[in-house]
């Protein structure tokens, strides 16, 4: 499968615990997103990655989430401290920096911060 | 921060009916603008991304147009059928800058 490929699929923890998402991106594509998704509203975005530079940091992202892309192929996400209301689908998505260049996701990571 | 909005936000129609969504967007500063559709359990898929003014798309019954002047975009479905039941999301693609979505129009197709 050569597609976005995320894990886990689902994560359940407990308040103030640290959660790590993974994602993998078609290979060839050097922009990489993530985004959050909860019930009843599109993907808001949290970050993106153009080959391992981190471009763009939404405002509306709190301290507490940090993400990476070490070598310009995959990434991660981390959130420290977790909170209820970071419950949601966080998803990931790829695509290469060329006009008109599609974006592919993944299947997403469900969290649950119980 | 950008403001993509989608209208309307859920939509209920019979099968065979057409059907219409609007997307509006920045006018200033476009580079391209993208529609998905995302069916439950699966990951949002492109349907269009349209780059000039004017474009128009087609992919079978589903079709979209663009008006970048005006910041709008409809994306059109002609005789609705059960399976087109999904979200359909518009997003705007800013020059060197993230691609922005929308909150979605919900699209339920009754036989």
């Amino acid at each position: 499968d050569t597609g976005v490929s995320q894990n886990p699929r689902h994560k359940i923890t407990k308040r103030g615990q640290n959660v790590t998402f993974r994602c993998d991106p078609i290979s060839e594509h050097n922009r990489l997103y993530w985004y959050r998704q909860t019930l009843g509203q599109g993907p808001e975005f949290l970050t993106y990655f153009q080959n391992e530079a981190q471009l763009e940091k939404s405002r509306l992202l709190s301290d507490r989430f940090s993400a990476e892309r070490p070598k310009g192929s995959f990434s991660t996400l981390e959130i420290q401290r977790t909170e209820q209301g970071d419950s949601a689908m966080y998803l990931c998505a790829s695509r290469q920096k060329r006009p008109g260049a599609e974006a592919f996701f993944g299947q997403g990571t469900r969290l649950t911060v119980v | 921060i950008l403001n993509v909005e989608q209208s309307p936000q859920s939509l209920h129609v019979q099968e065979g009916d057409s059907t219409n969504f609007t997307c509006s967007f920045p006018s200033s500063n476009f580079y391209a603008l993208h529609w998905y559709r995302w069916e439950t359990a699966k990951s949002p898929e492109a349907l269009f991304v349209m780059t000039l003014n004017g474009d128009e798309k087609k992919k079978g019954r589903i079709s979209a147009t663009l008006n970048t002047k005006e910041g709008y975009s409809y994306l059109y479905i002609k005789g609705s059928q059960p399976e087109d039941s999904a979200t359909y999301l518009c997003a705007f693609d800013q020059a060197g800058t993230a691609l922005i979505f929308g909150k979605g129009t919900t699209l339920s197709v009754s036989s």
